[in-house]
């Protein structure tokens, strides 16, 4: 199973922009990288999948080296309602689709 | 379009009771799956389908039971629930075309086990 690794927990202030690095290294040749974001008593969303280099869209960017051992979201100028939880899952079709999710980043953004 | 609907939102039983969490999606998926959460931790994945008629463990399924007799609904059940049962599930479902890890999530389902 491709694991991942991040961060248990950021603090960040207003308007400053936020990278939350996920660690994958037995990553697949097929997976793609997903970032959701989770919060409380909600269930997850999408907020960005791609597979390699960089992805832009209206709510952050994901970017991924070459090796694709690790992945960056990036959320600019953040504000209070980022705070939540973010949690990045690596597609595993080798193993049947079971997607499985690790312990996520908690952010916290303060005024 | 609903999305991912999940039936009931709040449940409380006692210790051996049993019950049925229902998850429906209009989204014509092909992938489902439950997981748990507990508080202060990420989702563990209790059981998947890949397609109407399938089901697969996935990383804590002992005490759970799964049916995918239509492929718009995955039902989790419970036979004896034990208070370690207490959580919130979420059921979630995906494209064929998308099972590149794209999970459309339902809101939850808090059961308490007494």
């Amino acid at each position: 199973l491709a694991k991942t690794t991040q961060p248990i927990s950021m603090d960040s202030y207003e308007g400053q922009e936020v990278n939350i690095t996920c660690s994958h290294n037995n990553i697949a040749t097929n997976d793609y990288i997903t970032w959701y974001q989770q919060f409380p008593s909600q269930g997850p969303r999408f907020i960005i999948q791609g597979y390699k280099t960089k992805v832009t869209n209206e709510v952050a960017s994901l970017f991924i080296p070459a090796d694709r051992k690790s992945s960056t979201l990036s959320l600019p100028r953040v504000s209070l309602s980022d705070t939540a939880v973010y949690y990045c899952l690596v597609g595993n079709s080798n193993s049947g689709y079971a997607l499985n999710f690790g312990k996520g980043t908690s952010l916290l953004v303060t005024p | 379009n609903a999305g991912v609907t999940q039936t009931p939102k709040f449940r409380v039983l006692k210790t051996g009771q049993s019950m049925t969490l229902l998850c429906a999606q209009d989204m014509n998926h092909e992938y489902m799956y439950w997981y748990r959460q507990d508080p202060g931790m990420g989702l563990r994945l209790i059981h998947y389908s890949v397609g109407e008629g399938t089901t697969a463990k996935g990383e804590v399924p002992d005490g759970y039971n799964v049916s995918r007799l239509k492929k718009q609904n995955f039902l989790l059940g419970l036979e004896s629930a034990a208070p370690s049962q207490t959580s919130v599930y979420f059921c979630a479902s995906s494209s064929l075309w998308l099972n590149t890890g794209e999970l459309f999530f339902g809101e939850g389902s808090r059961l308490t086990v007494l």
